[in-house]
């Protein structure tokens, strides 16, 4: 099992629907799950943070973690165009608490 | 402070040059890690430091990458004798390593070896 694993992709949503992007990764242990947004050709941009189980929510971006099933997922609501980007999902993983990033999940917002 | 700055910002280099890349992290984070990120892939962990001390290294690093951390302050990222697969964005981030542990990157540094 990779250590953090996303859905490939490519997604695509119509504008204004609910995008959702999954990420399961490999250590039990891991307590800290992140979010990033990539935009072709720039640098991550963290998006969002969550450590607990349960729903985090920050705008229309929505955090959820399931740590019994090692499981963080994003929920971007009313999609925009301007949503469409790669978005990663990184942990720190092992006792260096090492952050590792997922492949990333291309987005595509169809206006 | 106005977050973490990388440079060169793009370098072009023949193959079997070395080069050296500056990473200068936000102000008080004490961590500070070094990816390497091609197309169509999650950025690649290659080191990472807390304060002056690189905690550890990618085993999937030939012995031609070594990074420094002098201080706990500014990095170095060296890449000697470049070969045409160093080509990648190499990106820089740093965090806190207690409370808010949430990492940041700097614009990264485009590498291609011709």
């Amino acid at each position: 099992q990779k250590e953090v694993e996303q859905n490939s992709g490519p997604l695509s949503v119509p504008e204004g629907a609910i995008a959702s992007l999954n990420c399961t990764y490999s250590d039990r242990g891991s307590q800290s799950f992140f979010w990033y947004r990539q935009y072709s050709g720039k640098s991550p941009e963290l998006i969002m943070s969550i450590y607990s189980n349960g729903d985090k929510e920050d705008g229309r971006f929505t955090a959820q973690l399931n740590k019994a099933s090692q499981y963080v997922s994003l929920l971007i609501r009313d999609s925009q165009p301007s949503d469409s980007a790669t978005y990663l999902c990184a942990v720190f993983l092992g006792s260096n608490y090492k952050l590792t990033f997922g492949k990333g999940t291309l987005l595509t917002v169809n206006p | 402070d106005t977050g973490v700055s990388q440079d060169p910002r793009h370098k072009i280099t023949k193959r079997g040059q070395n080069v050296t890349f500056r990473c200068d992290p936000i102000s008080e984070h004490n961590r500070l890690y070094w990816y390497r990120q091609t197309l169509g892939q999650g950025p690649e962990f290659l080191t990472y430091f807390q304060n002056e001390a690189q905690l550890e290294k990618s085993r999937l690093l030939s012995d031609r990458f070594s990074a420094e951390r002098p201080k706990g302050s500014f990095s170095t990222l060296e890449i000697q004798r470049t070969e045409q697969g160093d080509s990648a964005m190499y990106l820089c981030a740093s965090s806190l390593s207690t409370g808010r542990t949430e990492a940041f990157f700097g614009q990264g540094t485009r590498l291609t070896v011709v």
